[in-house]
This record gives structure tokens, C-alpha cells and sequence, in this order.
């Protein structure tokens, strides 16, 4: 079974600090994702990469960088910490498919609550 | 704005068929997919089709996709309680292996 795990199911942090959230995948997926989920919003796409090392903008990534130094790693970074970053952090994983059609396969879920 | 709307919330009946909508507006999507989400877990993919397909049809689920109009929907024959859920509607591009998702709809399935 393909196993995506975060490290945190939940966190509180304070604002200003600096957050780290991890995500390992079992599978040599090339893909890693980070995702933020909100009610009524829905998932949205904060960072993703493709291969170790290489990380694109997704439609929300201020306030965040990423960090992919192997290739079962994907660290998402809060570099300060705001009250409008508390939210579900989903991260996924998935193969490069080149014609698409690719499944993403899922982590639990953090939640993350800044106070 | 949005790439992928639907609407939030449905409620059936135990034994009724439920239909989820969505459309899209990006019609170089290429790949429409159907993520379902239970309490307090992660995503998990339902099905999905490609955009030269009209139609598929999984057991209990059918996926309907009319590309003109960009709307895609699932249809869950025989809804049980197991079933309640949170459905997320995402697309995908040729060549482009991330994705876009809905805001989700969530069903509520009532015995």
C-alpha cells in the first residue's frame, strides 16, 4: 500500500514562529504536494515539486517556501507564523505521468492552529 | 477565480441515486477526476476520465463529462450511509502533474 505519512496530525503554534511540516512518501513518487484546506474553499495548492530540489508556485504560496532535499521528503515551511494560517495542511504524492492521469495518493491531514 | 466549482452541501435519502455536479473552466483540462473524503482522513480517488470520454461507469459509480458545457458529473446509484462524504472534483492537464480541486460537496446520506 502506498503510504504518505505528516509527522503532525495536530499542532498549535504561536504566531511569529517558525513552522515545519513534514511529509514522507513510501512509493518514489517523483510528485510531492502541499495543499491547505478550508471550508467552502476547498483544497488549494500552496507548492508542489517534481523531482528533488525542484519546487513550483502553486496558487497560494505566500507566507510559505518548501524544501525537497530527497526524494521521499517534502517539508512545508511557515517561515513567521500568522492567525490566517490556521487550516488542514493535506499533503500528496504522486507519479510523473507525462500524458497526465496520474493518481495522488494522500496523507492524513495536519491541523494546524496558530494562536 | 476559480478553476473547479461545485456546490457544497447534498443531502439523499438511503436507496436514492445522489448527483454531484461540477464544472470547470480551463478546457485544456485534460484529465477530470473524483476524490472522496471521509471524516478525518485524506483523500482518497473515486475515479476518473479522461476528456475524449463521454461517459464511465464503475460498479455503483457513473461519471458523466459533456466537454462543450465543461461539467462533470457523478452519479452514485443505491446511496448508502457509508457514503457520506466530502466529493472533491479536480482537474488535470496533458504533460502537467498537478492539480486543481473544488471546494468539495459535501453529502449527507439520511436512513
Amino acid at each position: 500500500d502506498v503510504k504518505v505519512t505528516q509527522s503532525s496530525r495536530y499542532l498549535v503554534k504561536r504566531t511569529g514562529e517558525k513552522v515545519f511540516l513534514e511529509c514522507v512518501q513510501d512509493m518514489d513518487h517523483e510528485n510531492m504536494f502541499w495543499y491547505r484546506q478550508d471550508p467552502g474553499l476547498g483544497l488549494r495548492l500552496i507548492y508542489f515539486s517534481y523531482d528533488v530540489k525542484m519546487k513550483e508556485k502553486g496558487d497560494i504560496p505566500e507566507g510559505y517556501s518548501v524544501s525537497r532535499e530527497k526524494k521521499e521528503r517534502f517539508s512545508l515551511i511557515l517561515e513567521s507564523a500568522s492567525t490566517n494560517q490556521t487550516s488542514m495542511y493535506l499533503c500528496a504524492s504522486s507519479h510523473f505521468a507525462r500524458r497526465g492521469g496520474t493518481e495522488a495518493f494522500f496523507g492524513q491531514g495536519t491541523r494546524l492552529t496558530v494562536v | 477565480g476559480e478553476d473547479v466549482e461545485q456546490s457544497l452541501f447534498l443531502s439523499v435519502r438511503e436507496g436514492d441515486s445522489s448527483v454531484i455536479n461540477c464544472t470547470y473552466t480551463d478546457s485544456s483540462s485534460t484529465y477530470l477526476y473524483w476524490y472522496k473524503q471521509e471524516p478525518g482522513a485524506g483523500l482518497q480517488l473515486l475515479t476518473y476520465i479522461f476528456s475524449n470520454m463521454d461517459m464511465k461507469q464503475d460498479q455503483r459509480l457513473t461519471v458523466l463529462l459533456n466537454k462543450k458545457d465543461k461539467h462533470l458529473s457523478l452519479r452514485i446509484a443505491d446511496t448508502q450511509t457509508g457514503d457520506s462524504a466530502i466529493y472533491f472534483c479536480a482537474e488535470g492537464k496533458y504533460n502537467n502533474n498537478d492539480m486543481r480541486f473544488g471546494a468539495g460537496t459535501r453529502l449527507t446520506v439520511k436512513p
